[in-house]
């Protein structure tokens, strides 16, 4: 099935710095979404995108839905050791109601 | 509290067997998934459902069987010719506006003893 390009697919990083993650496509979507899963859980939805160029804020994290329709981009700033887990994109093409998946970005936080 | 509720949270099977892991939501959603995770494959699609008895057959289908005989459950029956079924199962559901994506539930770990 498709699958979303999502890069990193890891990153370590210090408590207090940044961290930025994208997902691209080959296809033009209409609706981009932004999961986290905590280790044994279901992923919860972080932020969703509907327009394209479209920048949504939550908390310390900003999400972006890309002028082509075809990528979006996360960022966390300042981050906590909370933030640890895997972070998954989303993608929705018109007419399905089904969602496409990036593989996963998985975040460490060292304290 | 509206939610989706999987059960059990840890299930052991014998080679050989059946196992039935269970999904229940009460958002009055119409669609309902089914997906597999598998450590650095992301999330893949084994069935869905749109509507109360129909439901279609997703990447990963083989060896799995659904029912849908209620809007409030989604059933997912991992049968003994799925050859590796150790893995962690979600199910998912969304309304059929589908406006704010999926809502997942904790998930269920199967492990083949």
């Amino acid at each position: 099935g498709q699958q979303l390009n999502q890069s990193p697919q890891s990153m370590f990083i210090q408590e207090g710095e940044d961290v930025s993650m994208n997902c691209t496509s080959s296809s033009i979507f209409n609706t981009w979404l932004w999961y986290k899963q905590d280790p044994g859980e279901g992923p919860v939805l972080l932020i969703a995108l509907y327009k394209a160029g479209e920048l949504t804020s939550n908390g310390r994290l900003t999400a972006q839905f890309g002028i082509t329709r075809k990528d979006s981009f996360l960022n966390i700033s300042a981050s906590i050791p909370s933030d640890v887990g895997i972070y998954f994109c989303a993608g929705q093409q018109g007419g399905s109601e089904k969602l496409v998946f990036g593989k996963g970005m998985k975040l460490t936080v060292n304290p | 509290d509206g939610g989706i509720t999987q059960s059990p949270k840890y299930l052991f099977r014998k080679e050989g067997q059946n196992v039935t892991l269970s999904c229940e939501q009460n958002l009055n959603h119409d669609a309902m998934y089914w997906y597999r995770q598998d450590p650095g494959q992301g999330l893949r699609l084994i069935y869905y459902s749109q509507i109360v008895n129909d439901f279609q057959k997703g990447d990963i289908a083989e060896g799995y069987s659904v029912s849908r005989e209620k809007k409030e459950s989604f059933p997912l029956t991992v049968t003994s010719a799925q050859k590796n079924p150790t893995a962690f199962y979600l199910c998912a559901s969304t309304n059929r506006g589908f406006n704010y994506g999926y809502t997942f539930g904790s998930g269920t770990r199967l492990t083949v003893v």
